[in-house]
């Protein structure tokens, strides 16, 4: 079974672009959630989608939003980039959106904003 | 709003020693709770989690309601235990869903 994954796994941009990141879950899963991953905050849940619905949003501005489609594929978009928004971002899936489920990482995208 | 702190940034044991693995978190309430680990050049994984109850890899952790804690102990570190090790919380009231809340993490390092 193919895992978790994500494209693409690096990306530079400049302030001011915009940046579509893609995640394709594992096979039967609906669920996916999205983090961000930086050194100084470490890992922070993003939003999580569930059969094409958003199911929780965390604390980030409305340039951060994301989407999922009917096969479970989900994007999420940054608008009008900062360099604060340099960091990975994670994808995971599970098969429900139950809060004990097990969750299954990809590799990530290493977003670099100059 | 619930956090989790892991109070120790690196962890270094010897081989054949006990390892725990400290995580503290604060939440009004029943949460679920999860360790997560990433090896070397590897994705981040499930290790375990608090519902399951389950030993992997010769893990164990406890939820103590008392302290809110939920450490991770190992009885005798191996070599290839070197890892990040990240704590998580999910709360069950929040609405639904999945997310979750990580601690900083830990690195353990296991020396021969």
């Amino acid at each position: 079974k193919a895992g978790v994954t994500q494209t693409p796994r690096y990306l530079i941009k400049t302030r001011g672009q915009q940046v579509t990141l893609s995640c394709s879950p594992i096979s039967g899963h609906r669920s996916v959630s999205w983090y961000q991953q930086t050194p100084g905050q470490g890992l922070q849940f993003l939003f999580e989608y569930f059969s094409e619905t958003q199911r929780n949003k965390g604390n980030f501005p409305g340039r951060f939003s994301g989407r999922q489609f009917s096969n479970s594929r989900s994007e999420m978009n940054v608008s009008t980039l900062e360099l604060g928004d340099s960091a990975l971002y994670l994808c995971a899936s599970s098969r429900w959106d139950t809060p004990n489920e097990k969750l299954f990482f990809g590799s990530g995208t290493q977003l670099s904003v100059l | 709003a619930q956090r989790v702190t892991q109070p120790e940034k690196l962890l270094s044991v010897f081989k054949g020693a006990p390892v725990e693995l400290k995580c503290n978190y604060s939440y009004s309430g029943s949460p679920e709770l999860f360790w997560y680990v990433q090896y070397s050049r590897q994705r981040l994984q499930l290790l375990l989690r608090h519902i399951s109850r389950e030993s992997i890899k010769g893990f164990t952790a406890d939820l103590n309601k008392g302290e809110t804690s939920f450490h991770l102990k190992k009885p005798f570190a191996q070599e290839e235990d070197s890892a990040m090790y990240y704590c998580a919380l999910s709360d069950p009231l929040g609405g639904g869903g999945n997310k979750l809340t990580f601690g900083t993490g830990t690195q353990l390092k296991v020396e021969l």
